[in-house]
């Protein structure tokens, strides 16, 4: 199946600090990417779709102005966490489908753990 | 009403023995649906997908859809405890760059 690099798969940073997360289609071109977050014993909640060359749009209740999206060529999108806390801490996951047909199934990053202390 | 719904178990099954786990979605209109097995603390891995009705094997794996009943279903035979993870239902609608959209998951733990 394509691949779908995630960087970092892990990361502890200070509150009020910046965190950037990568997502890359390795094998791939991928015009959208999807980002979702996780959190302990819930399902993956999408947070916005990253749209190449253009503003990503944002599910209900997730702030843009704090989950900077930016997806900058066909193959890198990244999420930027500004001044996270502590209820930013959560399993964020990214994910890319190839640009053909109708019915592709998404692949998946490995994931970015985010503990915010 | 969740768009795609899944007793979220857990489901405890012996060694051996058939594993059949259940989701059924909201909207009519999807046209993809997946099964995704998830790992604690792991990104999800796509272990099955369908798009049309009926059923489809793959090895100990069978998916089955009914888009009229707006029910989708996977099977494992010979479960074994490898095979305890979460189990993630996913549908996503007409469209290369549709979303995907998640259920809860089945937490499935098979005993040895």
């Amino acid at each position: 199946g394509a691949v779908v690099s995630q960087h970092p798969s892990r990361v502890i940073c200070k509150s009020g600090t910046s965190v950037k997360i990568e997502c890359r289609s390795l094998d791939f071109q991928a015009t959208t990417m999807f980002w979702y977050r996780q959190f302990p014993k819930q399902s993956l909640m999408l947070m916005a779709t990253s749209n190449e060359g253009s503003k990503a749009t944002y599910e209900q209740g997730v702030e843009k102005d704090k989950f900077l999206i930016n997806h900058a060529s066909l193959t890198l999108s990244t999420l930027t966490v500004t001044s996270a806390h502590p209820e930013d801490s959560s399993f964020y996951i990214c994910s890319a489908s190839p640009l053909t047909a109708t019915n592709t199934e998404a692949f998946f990053g490995q994931g970015t753990r985010l503990t915010v202390v | 009403q969740k768009e795609v719904e899944q007793n979220s178990g857990p489901l405890s099954v012996p060694e051996g023995a058939i594993a059949s786990l259940n989701c059924t979605y909201s909207d009519r209109v999807s046209q993809s649906f997946f099964w995704y097995r998830q790992y604690s603390g792991k990104s999800p891995e796509l272990i099955m997908s369908i798009y049309s009705n009926g059923d489809k094997e793959d090895g100990r794996f069978t998916a089955q859809l009914n888009k009229a009943s707006q029910y989708v279903s996977l099977l494992i035979r010979d479960s074994q405890p490898s095979d305890s993870a979460t189990y993630l239902c996913a549908v996503k609608g007409s469209g290369g760059y549709q979303k995907v959209t998640f259920g809860i998951g089945t937490k499935l733990q098979v005993i040895p």
